[in-house]
């Protein structure tokens, strides 16, 4: 069965200071790789998603994320961290599973951004 | 609007009582799905539906009822509820297209179970 792993629970950055979370996945095929934003009281928000090819994804929001084979890696970047970017980011592996495609997601982590 | 709703935003209920969260969306997506959110698991899921009439079970299914009459609509009800099902439900769609994975999400509905 697939897994997702996302090992810091919380982060804090300084605004304007760079930021990688990190996500390690476990499934045995292709993966299909997501990164979704959960502001507080809302629902999850789409960053980026990898299928194939380049294995480096832009999304929106000035986030991108590397996929790496070799490491079960799928961690998200951004160069210069903005206050409105503070919520709960999880990560996400695609899976077949039973009759439907599904998602699978980490715990998440929570990133507080400091003035 | 065009989107995914649920309803209600927020619920506080007794245990023992049955209660319904209702999610509805206007992309015709085939698939949906009801999720719960609890600090440190991230996201479960409860059920999901291909179709109208066609439900299937999740990772954590127990003590949950769904049906799917209408393709817009997913409602998801707690028959008699316990405290262990205090959570925020989120409720997604998606197309049904071939390989299409990603997923929509409405605002969620935090329930609490006194």
């Amino acid at each position: 069965a697939q897994s997702v792993t996302q090992p810091d629970i919380h982060i804090t950055v300084s605004e304007g200071a760079s930021l990688e979370l990190r996500c390690n996945y476990s499934y045995g095929a292709t993966p299909y790789l997501f990164w979704y934003v959960q502001s507080p009281g809302q629902g999850l928000q789409l960053l980026l998603k990898y299928f194939s090819g380049d294995t480096l994804v832009q999304g929106i929001k000035g986030f991108e994320a590397e996929f790496k084979r070799s490491q079960s890696s799928f961690n998200l970047r951004k160069p210069s961290v903005h206050w409105s970017d503070a919520a709960e980011y999880f990560c996400a592996v695609g899976a077949l599973s039973g009759s439907a495609r599904q998602l699978t997601f980490g715990s998440g982590t929570q990133l507080t951004v400091l003035p | 609007d065009a989107g995914i709703t649920q309803s209600p935003r927020y619920k506080i209920t007794e245990t023992g009582r049955q209660v319904t969260l209702m999610c509805h969306q206007t992309w015709s997506h085939s698939y949906m799905f009801w999720y719960r959110q609890d600090l440190g698991h991230g996201l479960r899921l409860i059920y999901y539906s291909a179709a109208a009439d066609i439900t299937d079970k999740g990772e954590v299914p127990d003590g949950y009822v769904v049906s799917r009459s209408k393709t817009e609509n997913f409602p998801l009800t707690l028959e008699s509820a316990t405290r262990s099902q205090t959570s925020v439900y989120f409720c997604a769609s998606r197309a049904g297209d071939r390989g299409v994975y990603e997923q929509y999400f409405g605002p969620g509905t935090r329930l609490t179970v006194t």
